[in-house]
């Protein structure tokens, strides 16, 4: 079972409108969790990170939520764009000593639609 | 911010070929680089993580022999795919490090992936 769920699988959305994509964890100990973008073909680029002590984080109209408690952690779009569409991956570093290993959700698909 | 490139972006090959790939990290020193293999609609899976002067980590149920690693220098890691068969076509992602100014190791450096090589063997 993978360790990083995330939902929903693909999302469709008109262009202006808002979204939150969803991040359920089970990694522990848990060092941070991220939030990256990845367009087609692409590389992921990083949007936001946040340690277990951090509530929220923004970046433009990303904003990310972190409740360490539940394992739980949303990513909400603002005023979407069109070139907002991508893969939008949540990725959970896993903390053991020495060795941090990254643990990456499946992703979710977005396509924004004009 | 930092850049990680790869080299080629894509390439085709016949059955039984080698391909390497290269990643390079344009502007900072990358003691540790790693890489990943994507299917389609899944995720990244790490592949292995290469060290600078010493040899890769694998992850269990990659090949050591098949998936070559080569971390020659600070900034260039090479990943070497030896006869290649079709079920090898990916997108094969490598990403690096940035060493945190003031910690060392302490989880927090950003990792910066490269663009990607899309590898297809026929």
């Amino acid at each position: 079972k993978n360790q990083v769920e995330q939902s929903p699988q693909s999302l469709i959305i008109l262009e202006g409108k808002n979204c939150t994509l969803q991040c359920n964890y089970t990694v522990s100990p848990f060092s941070n969790l991220r939030w990256y973008k990845q367009d087609t073909g692409r590389g992921p680029v990083s949007l936001t990170i946040m340690t277990f002590s951090e509530n929220t984080k923004s970046n433009g109209r990303y904003t990310a939520t972190l409740d360490a408690d539940t394992k739980q952690s949303s990513l909400h779009i603002t005023a979407s764009q069109l070139s907002d569409s991508a893969s939008y991956i949540c990725v959970v570093r896993e903390f053991s000593g020495g060795y941090n290993k990254l643990i990456f959700g499946a992703g979710t698909r977005l396509a924004v639609h004009p | 911010g930092a850049v990680v490139s790869q080299h080629p972006s894509r390439v085709i090959c016949k059955s039984g070929t080698s391909v390497k790939i290269e990643c390079r990290s344009l502007d900072f020193q990358a003691t540790t680089m790693f890489w990943y293999r994507q299917f389609p609609k899944q995720s990244l899976m790490l592949m292995a993580t290469s060290n600078e002067g010493s040899k890769a980590t694998y992850e269990q149920g990659v090949e050591k022999d098949k998936f070559l690693i080569n971390h020659a220098s600070l900034t260039l890691s090479t990943l070497t795919v030896t006869s290649a068969h079709p079920e090898d076509s990916s997108f094969y992602i490598c990403s690096a490090t940035e060493p945190h100014p003031h910690l060392a190791g302490g989880g927090q450096e950003t990792q910066y992936f490269g663009p990607g090589t899309r590898l297809l063997v026929l």
